[in-house]
């Protein structure tokens, strides 16, 4: 059964800071992994969606990448804003299991103006 | 403006008291899943539908059910609630079952 861990489960910086957050995944047969962000009380927003023939995307100051082989996502937010402040998902699509989306925990990112 | 849209937002319920929470989308999307998020556990998914009429289940369906009578909703039934489904629930949509997913604004369940 695919598990999906995000660490940390909180990170604070300064305004202005380059960040990486991670997501490891246990079962490298997927066929996607989708990054969201969630704000408090509010739902979803999809950021990024990579393949699994993909290595990486990029969406303006956010850029994702997938290691399928080492079950490994990062997502780099780069010149970090205090609108970035957020909980940040990630989630596979096994392809063995074609129905079952497994998300992370998510990490919770404060940035301080 | 494309979206899913969920009603109510919020509800609180007894034990037992039969209950619907709707779930719509304006983007001609085959594929509709429903899901529930509580602290610590994460998002974890209840039904999925990958078009009208077609409906499986996930990895937590207990207690639920749904139907997919017309493509752009995608209804889940509560037919005994029990406190245990206290919990903060996602409708999503997507054009295919592999493609982006577009999540509704959620419902927030309380059942005392």
């Amino acid at each position: 059964k695919q598990e999906v861990t995000q660490i940390p489960a909180a990170l604070s910086v300064p305004e202005g800071e380059n960040l990486v957050l991670n997501c490891s995944f246990t079962d490298s047969a997927i066929y996607n992994l989708q990054w969201f962000r969630q704000d408090p009380g509010k739902g979803l927003t999809s950021l990024l969606l990579i393949q699994s023939s993909q290595r990486e995307q990029t969406s303006g100051r956010l850029n994702a990448s997938l290691d399928k082989s080492s079950g490994r996502s990062t997502l780099y937010i780069a010149a970090s804003q205090p609108g970035d402040s957020a909980t940040y998902l990630c989630a596979v699509r096994p392809s063995r299991n074609n129905n079952d989306m497994r998300f992370g925990a998510g990490t919770r990112l404060t940035v301080k103006p | 403006e494309a979206q899913v849209t969920q009603n109510p937002r919020y509800l609180i319920t007894v034990t037992g008291k039969k209950l619907t929470v709707t779930c719509s989308q304006n983007m001609n999307h085959e594929y509709m899943s429903w899901y529930r998020q509580d602290p610590g556990l994460g998002l974890r998914q209840i039904y999925y539908s990958m078009n009208v009429e077609v409906t499986d289940k996930g990895d937590v369906p207990e207690g639920y059910k749904v139907s997919r009578k017309e493509k752009r909703n995608f209804p889940l039934i509560l037919e005994s609630p029990s406190p245990n489904q206290t919990s903060l629930y996602f409708c999503a949509s997507s054009s295919n079952w592999s493609d982006e997913q577009y999540f509704g604004p959620g419902t927030r369940l309380t059942v005392t």
